[in-house]
């Protein structure tokens, strides 16, 4: 069965500062990987996506993500956080995008001025 | 170009009542997915509808059942309602046959007293 641990529950940093969310995943085969960002009362945001390929993939707002097989890890970056980007951040994995998505439990992040 | 709709936002209920969620998706858009997300937790995914047929079904029991019209609308029924089904319901749609990702709406939150 897939599964995905995002093991940090709250993150907070400040305007300016690099950030990093863990995401970990389990799946038996080569897996589709995503990362949604939700704010207060809204839907769900696709960043960014792996399916294959360059393991380091570009989204939007400035955040990136790596592949790494070898760790089972999915992990975002973005250099310089904005205020704005305060949200909650799922990592998601599935079998395809024609596939039920498998969601963390999420990552909230909080942004200092 | 309207992106997925959902209708109502939010809904109160009592338990043992019965609630429909209603879902447009996204113009062009054939496949319908329906996620529950709890307070607090990640979306959990319910089931997947194309061609007006359940494709997949997630770990949810009978009492959640669903439609899809020949416009590709959705609905979403839960029967004998829990305290337990309070939780934002996430509807999603995509194109079947691509390898596009699927886009979310903005939720109907369901209160159950």
């Amino acid at each position: 069965a897939q599964s995905v641990t995002q093991p940090d529950i709250h993150i907070t940093v400040s305007e300016g500062a690099s950030l990093e969310l863990r995401c970990n995943y389990s799946y038996g085969a080569t897996p589709y990987l995503f990362w949604y960002v939700q704010s207060p009362g809204q839907g769900l945001q696709l960043l960014l996506k792996y399916f294959s390929g360059d393991t380091l993939v570009q989204g939007i707002k400035g955040f990136e993500a790596e592949f790494k097989r070898s760790q089972s890890s999915f992990n975002l970056r973005k250099p310089s956080v904005h205020w704005s980007d305060a949200a909650e951040y799922f990592c998601a994995v599935g079998a395809g995008t024609a596939s039920k998505l498998t969601f963390g439990t999420g990552t909230r992040l909080q942004v200092t001025l | 170009d309207a992106g997925v709709t959902q209708s109502p936002t939010h809904l109160i209920k009592t338990r043992g009542q019965q609630v429909t969620l209603r879902c447009s998706p996204k113009s062009g858009h054939d496949t319908v997915s329906w996620y529950q997300q709890a307070l607090g937790q990640g979306p959990q995914f319910i089931f997947q509808y194309y061609e007006e047929e359940e494709r997949q079904r997630g770990n949810f029991p009978d009492r959640f059942s669903g439609h899809q019209f020949p416009n590709y609308s959705s609905e979403l029924n839960v029967n004998a309602l829990l305290l337990g089904d309070s939780a934002l319901y996430l509807c999603a749609s995509r194109i079947w046959a691509t390898q596009e990702t699927q886009y979310f709406g903005p939720g109907t939150r369901l209160l159950v007293l």
